[in-house]
Protein backbone atom coordinates (compact mmCIF):
# COMPACT_ATOMS: atom_id res chain seq x y z
CA UNK A 1 0.00 0.00 0.00
CA UNK A 2 0.73 4.00 -0.01
CA UNK A 3 0.88 5.98 2.58
CA UNK A 4 0.82 9.80 2.25
CA UNK A 5 1.33 12.55 4.95
CA UNK A 6 0.58 16.46 4.41
CA UNK A 7 -0.21 18.61 6.70
CA UNK A 8 -3.79 19.43 6.83
CA UNK A 9 -3.75 23.17 7.25
CA UNK A 10 -1.48 26.32 6.81
CA UNK A 11 -1.42 29.91 6.86
CA UNK A 12 0.58 32.84 5.21
CA UNK A 13 0.59 36.00 4.26
CA UNK A 14 0.34 37.57 1.04
CA UNK A 15 3.66 38.34 -0.69
CA UNK A 16 5.32 35.73 1.63
CA UNK A 17 7.43 32.31 0.95
CA UNK A 18 5.32 28.89 1.70
CA UNK A 19 6.49 25.54 1.86
CA UNK A 20 4.47 22.49 1.77
CA UNK A 21 5.85 18.94 2.59
CA UNK A 22 4.93 15.75 1.97
CA UNK A 23 6.02 12.84 2.73
CA UNK A 24 5.68 9.13 1.66
CA UNK A 25 5.72 5.07 1.78
CA UNK A 26 5.03 3.75 -1.10
CA UNK A 27 6.17 0.22 -2.65
CA UNK A 28 8.10 1.01 -5.86
CA UNK A 29 8.00 5.24 -7.04
CA UNK A 30 7.09 6.03 -10.58
CA UNK A 31 6.92 9.34 -9.78
CA UNK A 32 5.45 12.22 -7.53
CA UNK A 33 2.81 15.16 -8.97
CA UNK A 34 1.81 18.02 -6.84
CA UNK A 35 -2.29 19.32 -7.60
CA UNK A 36 -3.80 22.71 -6.69
CA UNK A 37 -7.32 22.71 -6.03
CA UNK A 38 -9.68 25.40 -5.67
CA UNK A 39 -12.63 24.67 -3.20
CA UNK A 40 -15.43 22.86 -5.30
CA UNK A 41 -13.42 22.75 -8.59
CA UNK A 42 -11.29 20.32 -10.30
CA UNK A 43 -7.54 19.51 -9.42
CA UNK A 44 -5.37 21.28 -11.80
CA UNK A 45 -1.89 19.76 -12.45
CA UNK A 46 1.00 22.16 -10.84
CA UNK A 47 4.44 19.81 -11.16
CA UNK A 48 5.84 16.25 -11.50
CA UNK A 49 9.33 14.86 -10.13
CA UNK A 50 10.38 11.87 -10.90
CA UNK A 51 14.13 11.96 -10.40
CA UNK A 52 15.64 14.11 -7.40
CA UNK A 53 16.24 17.41 -7.28
CA UNK A 54 14.67 21.15 -7.74
CA UNK A 55 12.03 21.30 -10.64
CA UNK A 56 11.16 25.42 -11.14
CA UNK A 57 8.24 26.56 -12.58
CA UNK A 58 7.35 30.23 -12.15
CA UNK A 59 6.61 31.35 -8.84
CA UNK A 60 6.15 27.26 -7.64
CA UNK A 61 8.83 24.73 -7.51
CA UNK A 62 9.17 21.74 -6.26
CA UNK A 63 11.48 19.52 -5.11
CA UNK A 64 11.84 15.60 -4.50
CA UNK A 65 14.50 13.36 -2.18
CA UNK A 66 13.76 9.53 -3.33
CA UNK A 67 15.69 8.51 -0.64
CA UNK A 68 14.10 9.71 2.34
CA UNK A 69 10.68 9.75 0.59
CA UNK A 70 10.44 13.32 0.73
CA UNK A 71 9.25 16.57 -1.38
CA UNK A 72 8.10 19.72 -0.68
CA UNK A 73 5.76 22.62 -2.93
CA UNK A 74 7.29 25.88 -2.80
CA UNK A 75 5.44 28.52 -3.03
CA UNK A 76 7.29 32.44 -3.87
CA UNK A 77 5.59 35.39 -3.64
CA UNK A 78 2.10 34.83 -2.31
CA UNK A 79 -0.61 36.01 -3.62
CA UNK A 80 -4.64 35.84 -2.59
CA UNK A 81 -5.79 33.64 -5.35
CA UNK A 82 -2.97 30.97 -4.04
CA UNK A 83 -5.46 30.32 -1.40
CA UNK A 84 -6.50 26.47 -2.37
CA UNK A 85 -5.59 23.09 -1.55
CA UNK A 86 -2.72 21.40 -2.48
CA UNK A 87 -2.80 17.66 -3.12
CA UNK A 88 0.62 15.79 -2.93
CA UNK A 89 -0.11 12.41 -5.36
CA UNK A 90 2.68 9.67 -5.92
CA UNK A 91 2.50 6.90 -8.57
CA UNK A 92 4.19 3.54 -6.83
CA UNK A 93 5.83 0.79 -8.71
CA UNK A 94 4.61 -2.83 -9.32
CA UNK A 95 3.13 -1.77 -13.58
CA UNK A 96 0.68 0.51 -11.81
CA UNK A 97 0.06 4.16 -13.19
CA UNK A 98 -2.10 4.72 -10.73
CA UNK A 99 -1.53 8.61 -8.57
CA UNK A 100 -2.77 7.84 -4.84
CA UNK A 101 -3.07 11.38 -3.10
CA UNK A 102 -2.84 12.31 0.26
CA UNK A 103 -5.64 14.16 1.62
CA UNK A 104 -4.26 17.90 0.24
CA UNK A 105 -2.75 20.84 2.45
CA UNK A 106 -5.53 23.69 2.70
CA UNK A 107 -3.70 27.50 2.29
CA UNK A 108 -4.57 30.12 3.38
CA UNK A 109 -3.12 33.58 2.52
CA UNK A 110 -4.10 36.79 4.37
CA UNK A 111 -3.29 40.37 3.64
CA UNK B 1 -12.02 24.72 -19.50
CA UNK B 2 -9.65 21.29 -18.86
CA UNK B 3 -10.99 19.70 -21.88
CA UNK B 4 -12.49 16.87 -19.47
CA UNK B 5 -16.23 17.00 -19.54
CA UNK B 6 -17.98 15.93 -17.11
CA UNK B 7 -22.09 15.89 -17.13
CA UNK B 8 -24.32 16.44 -14.87
CA UNK B 9 -22.18 19.00 -13.06
CA UNK B 10 -25.21 18.61 -9.72
CA UNK B 11 -27.42 15.51 -8.73
CA UNK B 12 -30.05 15.46 -5.78
CA UNK B 13 -31.81 12.47 -5.55
CA UNK B 14 -32.57 10.00 -2.80
CA UNK B 15 -31.37 6.69 -0.66
CA UNK B 16 -31.71 3.45 -2.52
CA UNK B 17 -32.27 5.09 -6.24
CA UNK B 18 -29.64 4.67 -9.56
CA UNK B 19 -27.87 7.82 -11.21
CA UNK B 20 -25.08 7.68 -13.88
CA UNK B 21 -22.35 10.08 -14.39
CA UNK B 22 -20.93 10.92 -17.84
CA UNK B 23 -16.98 11.92 -18.42
CA UNK B 24 -15.89 13.01 -22.14
CA UNK B 25 -12.18 12.81 -22.49
CA UNK B 26 -9.82 15.09 -23.73
CA UNK B 27 -9.47 14.86 -27.18
CA UNK B 28 -6.78 12.14 -27.76
CA UNK B 29 -6.60 10.78 -24.84
CA UNK B 30 -7.18 6.77 -24.33
CA UNK B 31 -7.51 6.58 -20.52
CA UNK B 32 -10.23 7.43 -18.44
CA UNK B 33 -10.13 7.60 -14.39
CA UNK B 34 -12.64 7.76 -11.70
CA UNK B 35 -12.27 9.42 -8.54
CA UNK B 36 -14.52 9.78 -5.54
CA UNK B 37 -13.59 13.12 -3.16
CA UNK B 38 -15.81 13.36 0.37
CA UNK B 39 -14.50 15.63 2.82
CA UNK B 40 -13.46 12.94 4.89
CA UNK B 41 -12.01 10.92 2.38
CA UNK B 42 -9.77 12.79 -0.15
CA UNK B 43 -9.56 11.81 -3.70
CA UNK B 44 -10.12 7.87 -3.69
CA UNK B 45 -9.22 6.31 -7.09
CA UNK B 46 -12.05 4.22 -8.04
CA UNK B 47 -11.56 2.57 -11.82
CA UNK B 48 -9.37 3.34 -15.05
CA UNK B 49 -10.47 2.27 -18.42
CA UNK B 50 -7.63 2.12 -21.53
CA UNK B 51 -9.22 2.28 -24.70
CA UNK B 52 -12.61 0.66 -23.96
CA UNK B 53 -10.98 -1.83 -21.40
CA UNK B 54 -10.89 -1.85 -17.69
CA UNK B 55 -6.93 -1.51 -16.56
CA UNK B 56 -6.97 -1.20 -12.85
CA UNK B 57 -9.80 -0.96 -10.10
CA UNK B 58 -9.41 1.10 -6.53
CA UNK B 59 -11.60 1.26 -3.42
CA UNK B 60 -14.88 0.88 -6.08
CA UNK B 61 -18.03 -0.84 -4.15
CA UNK B 62 -19.78 -3.66 -5.82
CA UNK B 63 -22.91 -1.11 -6.12
CA UNK B 64 -20.56 0.93 -8.59
CA UNK B 65 -19.77 -0.05 -12.02
CA UNK B 66 -18.46 1.69 -15.23
CA UNK B 67 -17.80 1.06 -18.54
CA UNK B 68 -15.75 3.18 -21.62
CA UNK B 69 -17.67 3.23 -24.65
CA UNK B 70 -15.45 2.94 -28.56
CA UNK B 71 -16.10 6.75 -28.48
CA UNK B 72 -13.95 6.96 -25.19
CA UNK B 73 -16.58 8.90 -23.30
CA UNK B 74 -16.95 6.66 -19.92
CA UNK B 75 -19.87 6.30 -17.53
CA UNK B 76 -20.15 6.05 -13.78
CA UNK B 77 -23.15 3.98 -12.51
CA UNK B 78 -23.62 4.04 -8.88
CA UNK B 79 -26.84 2.09 -7.48
CA UNK B 80 -28.42 1.70 -4.14
CA UNK B 81 -27.47 4.97 -3.11
CA UNK B 82 -26.64 5.34 -0.07
CA UNK B 83 -26.21 8.60 2.33
CA UNK B 84 -22.29 8.16 2.42
CA UNK B 85 -22.42 7.86 -1.15
CA UNK B 86 -22.86 11.83 -1.37
CA UNK B 87 -19.45 13.57 -2.72
CA UNK B 88 -17.42 14.94 -5.79
CA UNK B 89 -16.79 12.55 -8.44
CA UNK B 90 -14.25 13.34 -10.52
CA UNK B 91 -13.62 11.71 -14.17
CA UNK B 92 -9.46 12.64 -15.44
CA UNK B 93 -8.02 11.58 -18.55
CA UNK B 94 -4.18 11.12 -19.99
CA UNK B 95 -3.07 10.76 -23.02
CA UNK B 96 0.04 7.43 -22.93
CA UNK B 97 4.10 7.85 -22.53
CA UNK B 98 5.59 10.32 -20.66
CA UNK B 99 4.62 11.38 -17.23
CA UNK B 100 1.17 10.69 -17.83
CA UNK B 101 -0.17 13.35 -16.09
CA UNK B 102 -4.16 13.51 -15.04
CA UNK B 103 -6.32 16.37 -16.82
CA UNK B 104 -9.54 16.37 -14.60
CA UNK B 105 -13.02 17.32 -15.14
CA UNK B 106 -15.52 20.05 -13.22
CA UNK B 107 -16.47 17.07 -11.50
CA UNK B 108 -20.39 16.35 -10.56
CA UNK B 109 -21.74 16.89 -7.10
CA UNK B 110 -24.02 14.24 -6.02
CA UNK B 111 -26.42 14.76 -3.13
CA UNK B 112 -28.28 11.70 -1.44
CA UNK B 113 -30.81 12.49 0.77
Amino acid sequence: GQNIDQPTEMTATEGAIVQINCTYQTSGFNGLFWYQQHAGEAPTFLSYNVLDGLEEKGRFSSFLSRSKGYSYLLLKELQMKDSASYLCAVRGGGGSYIPTFGRGTSLIVHP
Amino acid sequence: DSGVTQTPKHLITATGQRVTLRCSPRSGDLSVYWYQQSLDQGLQFLIQYYNGEERAKGNILERFSAQQFPDLHSELNLSSLELGDSALYFCASSSPGGANVLTFGAGSRLTVL
